[in-house]
């Protein structure tokens, strides 16, 4: 059974650079993709990224100027880094694993195994 | 605002039937799959149906995902208190690069 978990600062100041990252056990991190998700308070979910072993990415376009996702498979981690943030940063982080293929003309992408969930705080 | 329109909240007694539905375009659920979400409070959400109508292994019959054209939906049969939760559709979108879009959710509550 594959199990995530975040880790990182629980605290960040505005316009500073978020950094989490999550270790993967159960489950070899190069043989799926990997995703980021986030979820303000009082909101709901917001898709931020994905990444597979190979380095191929893709970003939700409303954050694309401010994530990087990257993997570092000797570890079986990947991580996030969310740079210039603001208050509105402020959410539960998790990250997940996705199931993700093309056939028959579409996209199938699901995330079928989440971590626990990181709050970060943006404040000064 | 949400690329994929859900209500924002569903209700129904113990027992009985009820539909949450999940609104996008052809560049997302008119194109790929649509998946679900159930998730709690202060826990991890979980995956409930993938490619539009399949269940995980674990999850209910009770629990049932459709989808039509560029509208889907989720029916829960047989409501029970555990049941309660917040549910969110999600997708593949092919534009700017192609992206995974979710809902805004929908607020279950057994009455």
């Amino acid at each position: 059974q594959v199990q995530l978990q975040e880790s990182g600062p629980g605290l960040v100041r505005p316009s500073e650079t978020l950094s989490l990252t999550c270790t993967v056990s159960g489950d070899s991190i190069s043989n799926y993709y990997w995703s980021w998700i986030r979820q303000p308070p009082g909101k709901g979910l917001e898709w931020i990224g994905c990444i597979s072993y190979t380095w191929t990415t893709n970003y939700n376009p409303s954050l694309k100027s401010r994530v990087t996702i990257s993997v570092d498979t000797s570890k079986n981690q990947f991580s996030l880094k969310l740079s210039s943030v603001t208050a509105a940063d402020t959410a539960v982080y998790y990250c997940a694993r996705v199931s993700y293929s093309y056939g028959s003309g579409s996209y199938h992408a699901d995330f079928d195994n989440w971590g626990q969930g990181a709050l970060v705080t943006v404040s000064s | 605002q949400s690329v994929l329109t859900q209500p924002p909240s569903a209700s129904g007694t113990p027992g009985q039937r009820v539909t949450i539905s999940c609104s996008g375009s052809s560049s997302n659920i008119g194109s790929n799959t649509v998946n679900w979400y159930q998730h709690l409070p202060g826990t991890a959400p979980k995956l409930l149906i993938y490619s539009n109508d399949q269940r995980p292994s674990g999850v209910p019959d009770r629990f049932f995902g459709s989808k039509s054209g560029t509208s889907a939906s989720l029916a829960v049969s047989g409501l029970q208190s555990e049941d309660e939760a917040d549910y969110y559709c999600a997708a593949w979108d092919d534009s700017l690069n192609g992206h995974v879009v979710f809902g805004g959710g929908t607020k279950l509550t057994v009455l």
